[in-house]
């Protein structure tokens, strides 16, 4: 089976602008969870999504979004980007729900935001 | 105070020797979660836990639920384990709280 992918893997943006990124799960994983790592702050969660239904939220604000497509496919959005939201963000996917299963996490994609 | 430490933050180890990793959570879980993090980002997960132990190769996983602690065994170790381990709360908030991280380097 094919891994998780992510798309783009990098990005340059500057402040203001907004950013959509992808991921891919594994064929037959519903759960996508979407994390951001910086080295200030380690990882933290952003959110899950099951079935095309967000099941929880990190502590980001509200510029920070995302959806599920049918094919379980996910999105996340940042609008309005700070300097601080440079980081690398990783998605993961699952069988069922991320806290209780084995997730396998795609490449990442490292922002870089000016 | 961090609701997942991690100790500790780095370890130098030479070829051979036996690691350990430790985790203490204060948030109720799920499951507890151990990751390897390589050098360019790759997140791999190692082990997923509920209770008891788990091994898989030359790495051990054991948890105890009613201390709130999780330690990750490396027996023999080699260079090839040189990474980042990072220890992850699935929390009973429906959320995944991390722990800081250990830098492991194994040196032949």
């Amino acid at each position: 089976k094919a891994g998780v992918t992510q798309t783009p893997r990098y990005l340059i943006k500057t402040r203001g602008q907004q950013v959509t990124l992808s991921c891919s799960p594994i064929s037959g994983h519903r759960s996508v969870s979407w994390y951001q790592q910086t080295p200030g702050q380690g990882l933290q969660f952003l959110f899950e999504y099951f079935s095309e239904t967000q099941r929880n939220k990190g502590n980001f604000p509200g510029r920070f979004s995302g959806r599920q497509f049918s094919n379980s496919r996910s999105e996340m959005n940042v609008s309005t980007l700070e300097l601080g939201d440079s980081a690398l963000y990783l998605c993961a996917s699952s069988l069922g729900t991320s806290l209780g299963e084995t997730q396998y996490f795609g490449p990442g994609t490292r922002l870089l935001v000016l | 105070k961090n609701e997942v430490e991690q100790s500790p933050q780095n370890l130098t180890a030479q070829e051979g020797e036996f690691i350990t990793i430790n985790c203490s959570y204060s948030v109720g879980i799920s499951a507890l979660h151990w990751l390897q993090q390589h050098p360019g980002g790759g997140i791999v997960s190692l082990f997923m836990l509920s209770s008891g132990k788990k091994k898989h190769g030359r790495l051990i996983a054991t948890i105890n639920i009613q201390e709130k602690h999780s330690s990750l065994h490396i027996t023999a170790s080699h260079p090839r384990d040189s990474a980042v381990y990072i220890c992850a709360a699935g929390s009973n908030n429906n959320d995944m709280r991390f722990g800081a991280g250990t830098r492991l380097t194994v040196k032949p």
